[in-house]
């Protein structure tokens, strides 16, 4: 049983270039997000997901964006990085019954923007 | 607006000392509320979690926190610290939607 992948797990890219980090779960999970976490600052959101074709800004969107096509992936995308948007993202997913906030997290993509 | 705090950014402790990581929660609605631990390289697991059943939570590796309301705390704690509990810590509160807020860590340091 996977849980939660994500890929890649490293990647480095020069200011201005896009890429796109891939979060698949196979737990058929209907909530997903994704998280930045930064030294001193603990996770953050960015977006989040209720479920298929639905998506959701979190607390600190701008830079990013987001799609749910499939019920088993998350993607996030950076359009043009900034030196800003380097640090480590997290991808978790969780059940829609009892709002009890178990997330199940991946192992996290590195992110370098020079 | 639901949020945590944690005190400390890093605590030191000896194998077999206590362990006690504090949080406390500004919530205006009864919170659920998590400890996450974090190890090198990997994602974040759940500990444990308060939901209103019982103020005392037991988690997983002998773990426990204490929901109090009187001092909007949420402190971990541990009687005896093992050199594999030397990890990041992240206390939690859920917005609504799964969604969590987390506090900003405290790292967990085990000397022999």
């Amino acid at each position: 049983n996977a849980g939660v992948t994500q890929t890649p797990k490293f990647r480095v890219l020069k200011t201005g270039q896009s890429m796109t980090l891939l979060c698949a779960q196979d737990m058929n999970h209907e909530y997903m997000y994704w998280y930045r976490q930064d030294p001193g600052m603990g996770l953050r959101l960015i977006h989040y997901s209720v479920g298929e074709g639905t998506t959701a800004k979190g607390e600190v969107p701008d830079g990013y964006n987001v799609s749910r096509l499939k019920k088993q992936n998350f993607l996030l995308g950076l359009e043009s990085a900034a030196p800003s948007q380097t640090s480590v993202y997290f991808c978790a997913s969780s059940y829609i019954e009892e709002d009890t906030g178990e997330l199940f997290f991946g192992e996290g993509s590195r992110l370098t923007v020079l | 607006a639901q949020s945590v705090t944690q005190l400390g950014s890093h605590v030191s402790v000896s194998e077999g000392a206590l362990v006690l990581l504090r949080c406390n929660y500004s919530s205006s609605v009864p919170p659920y509320l998590f400890w996450y631990v974090q190890y090198p390289n990997q994602g974040l697991q759940l500990l444990l979690k308060y939901t209103s059943a019982a103020t005392l939570v037991k988690g997983i590796n002998g773990f426990e926190a204490e929901f109090k309301k009187s001092e909007t705390s949420f402190h971990l704690t541990k009687p005896s610290a093992h050199m594999s509990d030397a990890a990041e810590y992240f206390c939690a509160v859920n917005q609504g939607f799964q969604k969590l807020v987390f506090g900003t860590g405290t790292r967990l340091l085990v000397s022999p």
